[in-house]
């Protein structure tokens, strides 16, 4: 079926990097980007960007350039969401979400990965 | 601050009906596609209406979206115990080059 197998959670110190992984199976991984959508404890969503799994263009949503790196391994069907730099407030269970187009809507969802940032 | 805004919190009794708004600008919701999401503690959220209208196969006909202007609406008929969840809103907003997502709604089924 259709599905998107997160990486398990994660415990990293401050200033530390964490790689999150994102394989999808059960439709055609370059017909839909995948969305990256983190939710801090008692929080919202907050997209972090997304990546063309075409072209492998990323988009980084506003306040994280520089600090994030989107990838994908197309021969695994594997997106990865790359944090540098990690502060306190990274603290947050990270989705990532499949879309067929921009605005069209995320229909399905990885059941998420948490990255706990503390010293 | 969230671009999108809804009311914190929603109730009616069961059987009931609600509507949760969803109030943003003509960047976002004035130009582009609303989608809905009901979000269970600790569960990934799940996609319930997109396009505006439209519910994915599975999700039952008690769950409505709908659209005006720059206002969306998410209407849930005959509400269940198990209808309790976070509701979020979502749009691409045109100006910011963004997805963005309201602040949820938390339905309260008494």
């Amino acid at each position: 079926q259709v599905q998107l197998v997160q990486s398990g959670s994660e415990l990293k110190k401050p200033g530390d990097s964490v790689k999150v992984s994102c394989k999808a199976s059960g439709y055609s991984f370059s017909n839909y980007a995948i969305n990256w959508v983190r939710q801090a404890p008692g929080q919202g969503l907050e997209w972090l960007g997304r990546i063309n799994t075409n072209t492998g263009n990323p988009r980084y949503g506003q306040g994280f350039t520089g600090r994030l790196v989107f990838s994908l391994d197309t021969s695994v069907t594997t997106a990865y969401l790359q944090i540098s730099s990690l502060k306190a407030e990274d603290t947050a269970v990270y989705y990532c979400a499949r879309e067929a187009s921009y605005g069209s809507g995320m229909d399905v969802w990885g059941k998420g990965t948490t990255v706990t940032v503390s010293s | 601050q969230s671009v999108l805004t809804q009311p914190p919190s929603v109730s009616a009794a069961p059987g009931q009906k609600v509507t949760i708004s969803c109030s943003g600008s003509s960047s976002n919701i004035g130009n582009n596609y609303v989608s809905w999401y009901q979000q269970f503690p600790g569960t990934a959220p799940q996609l319930l209406i997109y396009e505006n209208n439209k519910r994915p196969s599975g999700i039952p006909d008690r769950f409505s979206g709908s659209k005006f202007d720059t206002s969306a609406t998410l209407g849930i008929t005959g509400l269940q115990s198990g209808d309790e969840a976070v509701y979020y809103c979502g749009t691409w907003d045109s100006r910011l080059g963004a997805w963005t997502f309201g602040g949820g709604t938390k339905l309260s089924v008494l």
